[in-house]
């Protein structure tokens, strides 16, 4: 069974901070991965897609690597602003199944 | 675009009863996503279609879950008879370009569904 893990499960900064948020995968064919947003209530806003050939990808003061070999990604926010809390999730994408597995996300609170 | 829609965005209903959720996917996307969201189990893929032909349902929970497509802009999912396990919050994304593997989904505002 295929899993994506995150760490921390929550992250508080103060604002203005640059911060990493990291993702591990298990999945050896991983076609992509995508990262997403989740502010409270609401659904989810695709951020960032990097794939598998890629090594990273940025939009703005985000940017997201990927390390096929180590199975990990990491999403780099720089200079964090109250706006940017949410929660942060990753998903791996399998060219075998068309599947996207989610972690279970890193809750970010960026303090004034 | 209006992005991917979902109604109602508010269900609540009583253990027994049939429940039915809509989504229009994002138009020229060939290929939809129903998941849904538990704060225990957090995200999981229920059912996916590509070019409205279901490819993977092993998602679905069980034989009281259903969901069709029956064109590109429309699909389905139904929940006959409903739990108050099933109390969750249930997204459809859709994406462009062939299997999902390669393209970037764009998920829906979700429907809360509380079954009481």
């Amino acid at each position: 069974k295929q899993e994506v893990t995150q760490i921390p499960a929550a992250l508080s900064v103060p604002e203005g901070e640059n911060l990493v948020l990291n993702c591990s995968f298990t999945d050896s064919a991983i076609y992509n991965l995508q990262w997403f947003r989740q502010d409270p209530g609401k659904g989810l806003t695709s951020l960032l897609l990097i794939q598998s050939s890629q090594r990273e990808q940025t939009s703005g003061r985000l940017n997201a690597s990927l390390d096929k070999s180590s199975g990990r990604s990491t999403l780099y926010i720089a200079a964090s602003q109250p706006g940017d809390s949410a929660t942060y999730l990753c998903a791996s994408g399998s060219s075998n199944t068309g599947k996207l597995i989610f972690g279970q996300g890193t809750t970010l609170q960026v303090k004034p | 675009d209006a992005g991917v829609i979902q109604s109602p965005r508010h269900e609540v209903t009583e253990m027994g009863q049939e429940v039915t959720l809509r989504c229009k996917p994002i138009s020229g996307h060939n290929s939809l996503f129903w998941y849904r969201q538990t704060m225990m189990r957090g995200l999981e893929l229920l059912i996916y279609f590509n070019n409205n032909v279901p490819i993977d349902d092993s998602g679905m929970p069980e034989d009281r879950f259903s969901a069709k497509m029956p064109n590109a802009s429309f699909s389905t999912l139904k929940i006959q008879p409903s739990e108050p396990r099933d109390s969750a919050v249930y997204f459809c994304a859709s994406s462009g370009l062939g299997l999902a593997g390669g393209s970037e989904q764009f998920f829906g505002p979700g429907t809360r569904l509380t079954v009481l």
